[in-house]
């Protein structure tokens, strides 16, 4: 059974950066068969998808368009975890971050979720 | 890029017999594959359907999932007062390289 648990602030400042990480038990960072993602929800902007990382003798990292030049994903093999950095946020990044593993080509485990608010 | 539409609402009474449509804009996504997500109020979204029509376990067989070219439906059988929430369609989008999310659906058992 994997879970996923989440941490990082509720609240962040506009035009500073959001951090959020995410620690997996059940599996690992590494595993060749999964990917570790990150979304939002937001009332306006519904589910979103942002970006992923996933380990094939090398690692990946994949971002939406969106926020492609604001978002860095990383990886840490030795906590078993992966993080969230979206940096330079408006109060349009308010919203429930979450994270999730996918296998076999569904979203199989989710965290518990992270309501951020951007304000000052 | 694909864009899922879903109904935002659907209702039904207990006992009745509820779909959920989704449909796909682009049929050149390269997704042959449709999942539904299960979002009760405050919590994260849970698979409910994937590859169109398969349930992890678990899941009820009162969920079903069908798909025909680019409509994907998600049925729900003997409906109950728990299965009041919200259901999104997601895709895996290979040009994109990202997860397309429908809109939603809010499920109202009446």
């Amino acid at each position: 059974q994997v879970h996923l648990q989440q941490s990082g602030p509720g609240l962040v400042k506009p035009s500073q950066t959001l951090s959020l990480t995410c620690v997996i038990s059940g599996d690992s960072v590494s595993s060749v068969s999964a990917a570790w993602n990150w979304f939002r929800q937001s009332p306006s902007r519904g589910l979103e998808y942002l970006g992923r990382t996933y380990y094939r003798s090398k690692w990946h990292y994949g971002y939406a368009v969106s926020v492609r030049s604001r978002i860095l994903i990383k990886s840490d093999t030795s906590k078993n975890q992966f993080s969230l950095q979206l940096n330079s946020v408006t109060p349009e990044d308010t919203a429930v971050y979450y994270c999730a593993r996918s296998f076999d080509g569904n979203l199989d485990s989710w965290g518990q979720g992270t309501l951020v608010t951007v304000s000052s | 890029q694909s864009v899922l539409t879903q109904p935002p609402s659907a209702s039904g009474t207990p006992g009745q017999r509820v779909t959920i449509s989704c449909s796909e804009s682009n049929s050149n996504s390269g997704s042959d594959y449709v999942q539904w997500y299960q979002q009760l109020p405050g919590t994260a979204p849970k698979l409910l359907i994937y590859r169109n029509t398969q349930r992890p376990s678990g899941v009820p067989d009162r969920f079903s999932g069908s798909k025909s070219g680019t409509s994907a439906s998600l049925a729900i059988s003997g409906l109950r007062s728990e299965d009041e929430a919200d259901y999104y369609c997601v895709i895996w989008d290979d040009t994109l390289s990202g997860w397309v999310f429908g809109g939603g659906t809010k499920l109202t058992v009446l």
